[in-house]
């Protein structure tokens, strides 16, 4: 059980372009969802903190409008990157939780290359 | 805010050696979590310690909470190839919101 689709894993685009990462709970329903980004050898680092039917709460130094989270529903939170930059290349993470003490569940990751 | 430093940030052990990676965490914890990264792969959930104390095993892996509730430890018995990887602790903030990560150790095993 708990399992969590993150799909695409692997995109490459040019700078300029907006990219959309989905994140799903397949076998239960996640209160909340969250988005973490990890650089190569270095801890995830938390974007922000997503519940369902809500607005994001996002990290200190997360830009809002760059990195758009929608919940739309207990099982489906979208992380889109807007107008993405060489910079923004890295290995984005989001993870699922059902109540407030159970675990945190990932996704299998997103690998974002800006050319 | 919360910091959590893991030691040692690498770990290099012939196979069949035991490993140790340690937690600490500058504020008390109301539970520590402990996953697992495989290189190229995304984080597992391992275990969750929530007594002071507490000490937990998992066939090699035994995992421990210190009494403070501030660290923890992860000993890993006659290491395997299959225990390549980084291990992070990671412990939350108030109101078990959200979890703050350790720097992780990664492991590498010289067979």
């Amino acid at each position: 059980g708990a399992v969590v689709s993150q799909h695409p894993s692997w995109v490459i685009c040019k700078s300029g372009t907006s990219v959309k990462i989905e994140c799903r709970s397949l076998d239960f329903q996640a209160t909340t969802m969250f988005w973490y980004r990890q650089f190569p050898k270095q801890s995830l680092m938390l974007m922000a903190t997503s519940n369902e039917g809500s607005k994001a709460t996002y990290e200190q130094g997360v830009e809002k409008d760059k990195f758009l989270i929608n919940h739309a529903s207990l099982t489906l939170s979208t992380l889109t990157v807007t107008s993405a930059h060489p910079e923004d290349s890295s290995f984005y993470i989001c993870s699922a939780r059902g109540h407030s003490r159970e675990p945190q569940h990932f996704g299998d990751g997103t690998r974002l290359s800006i050319l | 805010g919360q910091q959590v430093m893991q030691i040692p940030q690498y770990q290099h052990v012939q196979e069949g050696e035991d490993f140790t990676t340690y937690c600490n965490s500058s504020t008390t914890l109301s539970n520590i979590q402990w996953y697992k990264q495989r290189p190229g792969g995304h984080p597992v959930f391992l275990i969750q310690l929530v007594k002071s104390g507490e000490v937990k095993k998992q066939k090699r892996l035994t995992f421990q909470f210190g009494e403070a509730k501030k660290n923890s430890s992860l000993h890993i018995t006659a290491t395997q190839t299959t225990d390549v990887g980084t291990y992070f602790c990671a412990g939350p903030n108030f109101g078990n919101e959200k979890l703050t990560f350790g720097t992780g150790t990664r492991l590498t095993i010289i067979p």
